[in-house]
């Protein structure tokens, strides 16, 4: 399954809303999708697994939609620290798959 | 506090082998499936292989059948890649991962590694 996300880039400013979007070439089954952060020189780190399930620690501003083969990450007010590449992964089908990321960068 | 430390990168000259480690602290080892992922330079994240809790089933990424073998030794608590007939394709950062339900490689990985450097080069 490909999943592409956009934009590739998405440029805003800290306090407004970022909405991400993830699609897939075939429906994901039961939802097993995923969003990662990865900040320069990081790993990846969980968000939201499941489409909407928010992963341990994570702050209540991040949340998680979709269904089939749209998905979308919503950040509600960004933080400075929010500025990063974003990932989605699908894991329901025989190969893991990731997309190629969305850069979230301060305007 | 869960830990995945990986080791063994390099770097190698194309054809050659490198074997990679992962060791893990902090949680019961033997209870979890193990991925690991890699990350080329500048580029998105990509799966590699993923193994059972027991060994016994084994899944890889079409990029790298036949080359690559993942294996474990739950006895101390270690992940391993050997990677066989490297291509410049496969330089990139790897990492170990476990997965966030322990019975399944299918699924979001919410520990990782700080992973380590294979650079593919003549």
């Amino acid at each position: 399954i490909v999943l592409t996300q956009s934009p590739g880039t998405l440029s805003l400013s800290p306090g407004e809303r970022a909405t991400l979007s993830c699609r897939a070439s075939q429906s994901v089954s039961s939802s097993y999708l995923a969003w990662y952060q990865q900040k320069p020189g990081q790993a990846p780190r969980l968000l939201i697994y499941g489409a909407s399930s928010r992963a341990t620690g994570i702050p209540d501003r991040f949340s998680g939609s979709g269904s089939g083969t749209d998905f979308t990450l919503t950040i509600s007010r960004l933080e400075p620290e929010d500025f990063a590449v974003y990932y989605c992964q699908q894991y329901g089908s025989s190969s893991i798959t990731f997309g190629q990321g969305t850069r979230l960068e301060i305007k | 506090q869960v830990h995945l430390v990986e080791s063994g990168g390099g770097l190698v000259e194309p054809g050659g082998s490198l074997r990679l480690s992962c060791a893990a602290s902090g949680f019961t080892f033997s209870d979890y499936y193990m991925s690991w992922i890699r990350q080329a330079p500048g580029k998105g994240l990509e799966w590699v292989s993923y193994i059972s809790r027991g060994g016994h089933t084994i899944n890889y990424a079409d990029s790298v059948k036949g080359r690559f073998t993942i294996s474990r030794d739950n006895a101390k608590n270690s992940l391993y890649l050997q990677m066989n007939s490297l291509r410049a394709e496969d330089t990139a950062m790897y990492y170990c991962a476990r997965p966030v339900e322990m019975a399944t490689g299918h699924d979001a990985f919410d520990i990782w590694g700080q992973g380590t450097t294979v650079t593919v080069s003549s």
